[in-house]
């Protein structure tokens, strides 16, 4: 299967303060995903972005698809920001990567 | 509109028992999924489904099959469970049209 990487396994931010996160991966795909996930435990698409640039409020991302990176940036960060981000890449079925976990400190 | 709902919440077997786990989706969606999710990792896909009449392995099939009963529901069965299923399972549905994926709430589920 596609290998996926995600740094850093671990982040803690001020509130207000911005951050990148990176998904690698090994292998074309044409289908890459952030997720967040929350403290809950619920998952929510944030992005789907298999190539270029969106953004959303806050909230970015850029893929690289021809170097087989992504990346993930959040600014001004707020504690509802807590959590674990996930990126998922594939063909025909997703992989995931282990997950950044993200805490935001008031 | 429920989007993608999921039964039991919780769920606590003895090894060797069997069991369903359910999911619907209200969002007219033809691609389903599961995945596992265990302790500090990612999620890895059990099976999924393409469109209803369909179904294929995904990266850790064994133990567990499942059924597309129809366009709405995706059922996931353990014949006979083992410790090592114990995880958190999550359904999720796929849009045709952005590709994104929406995720139930998932199902803690403890093997003893």
């Amino acid at each position: 299967g596609i290998q996926v990487e995600q740094s850093p396994p671990d982040l803690i931010l001020q509130e207000g303060a911005n951050s990148t996160l990176r998904c690698n991966f090994s292998d074309s795909v044409n289908n890459l995903q952030w997720f967040h996930q929350n403290p809950w435990g619920q998952l929510i698409n944030l992005f789907y972005i298999p190539s270029g640039t969106k953004q959303n409020g806050r909230l970015s991302a850029t893929t690289v698809a021809t170097e087989r990176y992504s990346l993930l940036y959040i600014s001004s960060s707020q504690t509802t920001d807590s959590g674990v981000y996930f990126c998922a890449v594939g063909l025909n079925q997703f992989y995931f990567g282990t997950g950044t976990s993200l805490t935001v400190i008031p | 509109n429920a989007g993608v709902t999921q039964t039991p919440k919780f769920q606590v077997l003895k090894t060797g028992q069997s069991m369903t786990l359910q999911c619907a989706q209200d969002m007219n969606h033809n691609s389903m999924y599961w995945y596992r999710q265990d302790p500090g990792m990612g999620l890895r896909l059990i099976y999924y489904s393409a469109s209803e009449g369909t179904t294929d392995k995904g990266e850790v099939p064994n133990g567990y099959n499942v059924s597309r009963l129809n366009k709405r529901e995706f059922s996931l069965r353990l014949e006979s469970a083992a410790p090592s299923q114990t995880s958190v399972y999550f359904c999720a549905s796929e849009s045709q049209i952005s590709y994104e994926q929406y995720f139930g709430p998932g199902t803690r589920l403890t093997v003893t």
